[in-house]
């Protein structure tokens, strides 16, 4: 089975602070997505990539940053996090556009 | 632009009753829905899928749905829930085109109780 490691189940973090999360994925995946989910809002889209050093914006880019310098690894980047950056962030990962979505687990982070 | 609606926020159900989770999408290319569910704390699993073919979809766990053209709709159902079914479920649909990605319902809180 594909796993999608998400190297952080709960964040808190101080405003201003510079947040790294990442997600690792076993099965040499091409395609990698971060989403956040907050209730009553479902599941946005941030940004993803289609290939190593490749990201494209998704729905909701504002205050986000990706990196992608190895095909396993995509980390999302909160430049300077805020408070309403506080939301349980997920990724996933797809073998190409043919094939289904794995998501990690989330990680829930909390900007105080 | 594709979009995908789940009307109801929560649900509530006693165990062994039926249930219908209602999903509505709208899109002017073919479609491609999915359901998700995502268990307490835990990631997203994919639940079932339209791709083509056959209307009637079957998926994990005794889960099943219907994607109906003319209602627009793929809504998801079954017979007899159980406790274990508490979760929370989400209808997706795919876009188009080469780099093609999910979009997202709002999600639909299943709440079983004894």
């Amino acid at each position: 089975d594909v796993k999608v490691t998400q190297s952080s189940r709960y964040l808190v973090k101080r405003t201003g602070e510079k947040v790294f999360l990442e997600c690792v994925q076993d099965m040499d995946h091409e395609n990698m997505f971060w989403y956040r989910q907050d209730p009553g809002l479902g599941l946005r889209l941030i940004y993803f990539s289609y290939d190593v050093k490749m990201k494209e914006k998704g729905d909701i880019p504002e205050g986000y940053s990706v990196s992608r310098e190895k095909k396993e690894r995509f980390s999302l980047i909160l430049e300077s996090a805020s408070t309403n950056q506080t939301s349980m962030y997920l990724c996933a990962s797809r073998l190409d556009r043919n094939y289904g979505y794995t998501f990690g687990s989330g990680t829930r982070l909390t900007v105080v | 632009a594709q979009s995908v609606t789940q009307l109801d926020s929560q649900v509530p159900v006693f165990e062994e009753a039926p249930v219908e989770l209602r999903c509505n999408y709208s899109s002017s290319v073919s479609v491609y829905l999915f359901w998700y569910v995502q268990y307490p704390n835990q990631g997203l699993q994919l639940l079932l899928k339209y791709l083509s073919g056959s209307t009637l979809v079957k998926g994990i766990n005794g889960f099943e749905a219907e994607f109906n053209k003319s209602q627009t709709s793929f809504h998801l159902r079954k017979p007899s829930v159980h406790i274990s079914d508490t979760a929370e479920y989400f209808c997706a649909v795919r876009t188009g085109g080469a780099t093609n990605k999910l979009i997202f319902g709002t999600g639909t809180l299943l709440a079983v109780q004894p």
